[in-house]
């Protein structure tokens, strides 16, 4: 069965600081799909990063980073210099075939960057 | 690309009515969407995933008759709920995506609120 372990329930930080948000997977599926998603507290959920299992490159955008690896099937999430707009729910996500690509979230990280 | 639009964005209503909530592919097709209700600091719960032409498929404990889904069109599905209660309330938000394994685009939510 798929699941997803984000274990991390707050994290709070200062302004400028370097954070990590860890994310476990669990999957039966050798093709499978990962993904962050953003809910600030409006509520709607922004989509962050889709990365598919036969690609580990890790993935630098601006102050955003995603480091996958399959060897312990995580796929953590960090951002560089946070800022207080950085402040929200951040969900780690998987689909698979098993799940006929419906997304399992794990429970959420809420991010609270402090000035 | 790869808009959605989730209608109305709040919502309060009285015991015992029935509220309908919309969500849109705005710029593609969408044969399938999906309806999520989220409690307060929690995760995102799958409800059912909407298949335009044809029945819902909801999950476990999601009771078929309380939400109602239509699926009408390709870039429509709407989630129905019926004689609400106040446990009824909570935030539902709605995805889509081009192709079930590019990943999802996610409606703004809708927070619903029975008095």
């Amino acid at each position: 069965a798929q699941k997803v372990t984000q274990a991390q329930t707050e994290i709070s930080v200062v302004e400028k600081e370097d954070v990590t948000l860890d994310c476990v997977y669990e999957t039966r599926d050798t093709t499978y799909y990962l993904f962050w998603y953003k809910q600030p507290p409006s509520g709607e959920l922004v989509f962050l990063i889709r990365r598919n299992s036969f690609d580990e490159q890790n993935e630098i955008s601006g102050r955003y980073s995603w480091n996958f690896q399959k060897s312990t099937s995580s796929f953590n999430f960090t951002i560089t210099a946070s800022q207080v707009v950085d402040s929200a729910v951040y969900f780690c996500a998987l689909s698979d075939r098993g799940s006929n690509y419906k997304l399992t979230f794990g429970k959420g990280t809420l991010l609270t960057v402090n000035p | 690309g790869a808009v959605v639009s989730q209608h109305p964005s709040r919502v309060i209503c009285k015991s015992g009515t029935s509220v309908k909530i919309e969500c849109r592919s705005l710029d593609f097709q969408a044969t399938t969407m999906f309806w999520y209700r989220q409690f307060p600091k929690q995760s995102l719960m799958l409800m059912a995933t909407s298949n335009e032409g044809s029945k819902a498929t909801y999950e476990q404990g999601v009771e078929k008759d309380k939400f109602l889904i239509n699926h009408a069109s390709l870039t429509l599905s709407t989630l129905t709920v019926t004689s609400a209660h106040p446990e009824d309330s909570s935030f539902y938000i709605c995805s889509a995506g081009k192709k079930v394994n590019y990943g999802y685009t996610f409606g703004s939510g809708t927070r619903l609120t029975v008095v």
